[in-house]
């Protein structure tokens, strides 16, 4: 069975840091774009960041350029997201996906950027 | 960076209505348009991809049409199940960018 499981989310002060971890299953993530999608509480969903399949191309949301980094471990078939000097703007539900236009969605992971 | 405009932002509809929900890109996106459900409290669900293309395992009365800068997701005939939020998405330009959302409620 395909799946992906988002997890490391939690309560951090701002200017704070979190690495958000996914774990894929039933297919390699390094044969597929991986991306991040968030939503704030109430709100809409707002695409963060993806990965290439080759790992060499990245591309995030102006938001988070400079302070996030999507990464990926072949050997773990995991993918990552590494939030640093975190806002209260970043607080939201953080889903991992499979695919360019997300064919397969993580069950979220909460994170909340609060003092 | 692309918009990607909604409407209508909510609508209300009885089971077995035809339902018709637009999407329109600030610019041409070719075919690269996405629409997504989403029910409260889960993750969004692909439902389409390519502009009229269906993931596996969902059904045919949803369909997708539009080409350029307006897009359309069509419920053919509005089951119990479909009451949700629906989104559209392109994929032509990062960042890649979602439309504000269709809130389909019971009438």
């Amino acid at each position: 069975e395909v799946q992906l499981v988002e997890s490391g989310g939690g309560l951090v002060q701002p200017g704070g840091s979190l690495r958000l971890s996914c774990a894929a299953s039933g297919f390699t993530v390094s044969t597929y774009t991986m991306t991040w999608v968030r939503q704030a509480p109430g709100k809409g969903l707002e695409w963060v960041a993806n990965i290439k399949e080759d790992g060499s191309d990245k591309y995030y949301v102006d938001s988070v350029k400079g302070r996030f980094t999507i990464s990926r471990d072949n050997a773990k078939n995991s993918l990552y997201l590494q939030m640093n000097n975190l806002r209260a703007e970043d607080t939201a539900v953080y889903y991992c996906g499979r695919g360019t236009a997300v064919a397969v969605w993580g069950q979220g992971t909460t994170v909340t950027v609060s003092s | 960076d692309i918009q990607m405009t909604q409407s209508p932002s909510s609508l209300s509809a009885s089971v077995g209505d035809r339902v018709t929900i637009t999407c329109r890109a600030s610019q041409a996106i070719k075919n690269y348009l996405a629409w997504f459900q989403q029910k409260p409290g889960e993750a969004p669900k692909s439902l389409i991809y390519g502009t009229i293309y269906l993931q596996s395992g969902v059904p045919s009365r949803f369909s997708g049409s539009g080409s350029g800068t307006d897009f359309t997701l069509t419920i053919s005939s509005l089951q119990p199940e479909d009451f949700a939020t629906y989104y559209c998405q392109q994929c032509d330009a990062y960042p890649f960018t979602f439309g504000g959302g269709t809130r389909v409620e019971i009438k």
